[in-house]
């Protein structure tokens, strides 16, 4: 099983829909964060959490809400979906030794796509 | 704010050389990473530069000079399955938050 596993893999939604993607890791990790992918440009940062009581926005936060349910569960959620939020999403792990040298570890992304 | 630059795209031979090449601008400099990801997959760690130098691991080795905020990935002995996106990284500011290029398509030809 993988050690971040994302769920869904992929989801076809309408425009104005809430969709929950969610992210659990059996790491131990106390990091977690949420990225998205979109071709050209990147893996841009969307809100990053340093253990359960701790939210953080990152460079592109608007239109999200997360939420982090326990040390290995963090959901991401768009409360009213639109099409420039298709992309390709990513959690992401680590921990404050690997987080010291950049190495995060993703799980296999899912991919949204809005009508 | 932060900029990294990376070419867009890379083609080489296979057993071949490349260098994937990365230029920053950022404040509060820690370091640079490189991540591998094929065909819209997980992207994996493949090394981190904190100090000038070169850091080999295997086939793969990464160079890093702070005076000149520049870095490199270089491949040797290129095969077909290291065909895919490569992306660095830096780390800076107080929040150890790698903060991603737009990433290198590198294309193996046989």
């Amino acid at each position: 099983d993988a050690d971040v596993t994302q769920t869904p893999r992929n989801r076809i939604t309408k425009t104005g829909k809430r969709i929950m993607l969610e992210c659990s890791q059996t790491k131990g990790h106390d990091r977690m964060y949420w990225y998205r992918q979109d071709p050209g440009l990147g893996l841009r940062l969307i809100y990053y959490s340093f253990d359960v009581k701790d939210i953080n926005k990152g460079e592109i936060s608007d239109g999200y809400s997360v939420s982090r349910q326990a040390q290995a569960k963090f959901s991401l959620s768009l409360e009213s979906a639109i099409p420039n939020q298709t992309a390709l999403y990513f959690c992401a792990t680590s921990d404050s030794g690997t987080g010291a040298t950049g190495e995060l570890f993703f799980g296999e992304g899912s991919r949204l796509t809005v009508l | 704010g932060q900029s990294l630059e990376q070419p867009s795209e890379v083609t080489a031979v296979e057993g071949a050389i490349v260098q994937i090449n990365c230029t920053y601008q950022t404040s509060g400099f820690y370091g640079l990473s490189w991540y591998q990801q094929h065909d819209g997959g997980a992207p994996t760690f493949l090394s981190y530069n904190a100090l000038d130098g070169l850091e080999e691991t295997g086939r793969f080795s990464s160079f890093l000079s702070r005076s000149d905020s520049y870095g490199y990935l270089l491949l040797q002995e290129l095969q077909m399955k290291d065909s895919a996106s490569y992306f660095c990284a830096v780390l800076s500011g107080g929040s150890y938050i790698p903060t991603f290029g737009r990433g290198t398509s590198l294309i193996v030809h046989p």
